[in-house]
């Protein structure tokens, strides 16, 4: 079975600023994959940023970068010149390649001030 | 295009209820996920169609919970004899499946359902 673990319930950081996520897991799965969802008020999950298990070239989407370390089974998700439109729950997730559920960790609510 | 789409948005019921909770998946996507998420958690896994067939429901917590999906497409999860701690946030998500390729999963705004 998987696990994943976020430390930080909450962050907070001011406008433009740049705040890191941290996310750990733990599997004895090779292959797999690796996301960043956010879910504002809304509830509606959104991805954010998705890494293959097998590159070695961390994911970039514009503002948003992460740090995946295989061997350390850490992932995290760096915001770079953070708005205020980021303030929401942000959840890591796992899924192996040879299965389709996706395990979540507990989430960690990010909050942007002006 | 259009998303995933729940309905009801949310639900209040009483205690020994019956409810049914519909997902409409984003067209052409051929598997479709639920999972449920209690307040302040991360949301769980519950079961995942692939087309009309249920290819792995191990995450429903007992035989009161129950999905179909009789088209391939629309999804309906019921819950027999709701009791307080169903209570939560049901979520239902798509993708667009690949062999070998586990593709994005799609989340839907989710149905709040209160057992009173």
């Amino acid at each position: 079975a998987q696990t994943v673990t976020q430390s930080q319930p909450e962050m907070s950081v001011q406008e433009a600023e740049t705040v890191t996520l941290s996310c750990t897991y733990d599997t004895s799965e090779n292959n797999y994959y690796l996301f960043w969802y956010k879910q504002p008020p809304s509830r509606q999950m959104i991805l954010v940023i998705r890494q293959e298990a097998y590159k070695q070239q961390n994911a970039t989407e514009n503002r948003f970068s992460v740090n995946f370390q295989k061997a350390a089974k850490s992932f995290s998700l760096k915001i770079s010149d953070s708005q205020l439109g980021d303030t929401a729950m942000y959840f890591c997730a796992f899924m192996a390649l040879s299965g389709s559920r996706l395990t979540f960790g507990e989430g960690t609510q990010l909050t942007v001030n002006p | 295009g259009a998303g995933v789409s729940q309905t009801p948005s949310n639900k209040v019921t009483e205690k020994g209820k019956y409810v049914e909770l519909r997902c409409d998946p984003i067209s052409g996507h051929t598997a479709l996920y639920w999972y449920r998420q209690s307040l302040g958690q991360g949301p769980e896994f519950l079961i995942y169609f692939q087309g009309t067939g249920a290819a792995d429901d191990s995450g429903l917590p007992n035989d009161r919970f129950f999905a179909v999906r009789p088209e391939g497409s629309v999804s309906t999860l019921k819950i027999q004899r709701t009791e307080r701690g169903d209570s939560a946030v049901y979520l239902c998500a798509s993708s667009l499946t690949v062999a070998g390729d586990p593709e994005t999963q799609y989340f839907g705004p989710g149905t709040r359902l209160l057992v009173l």
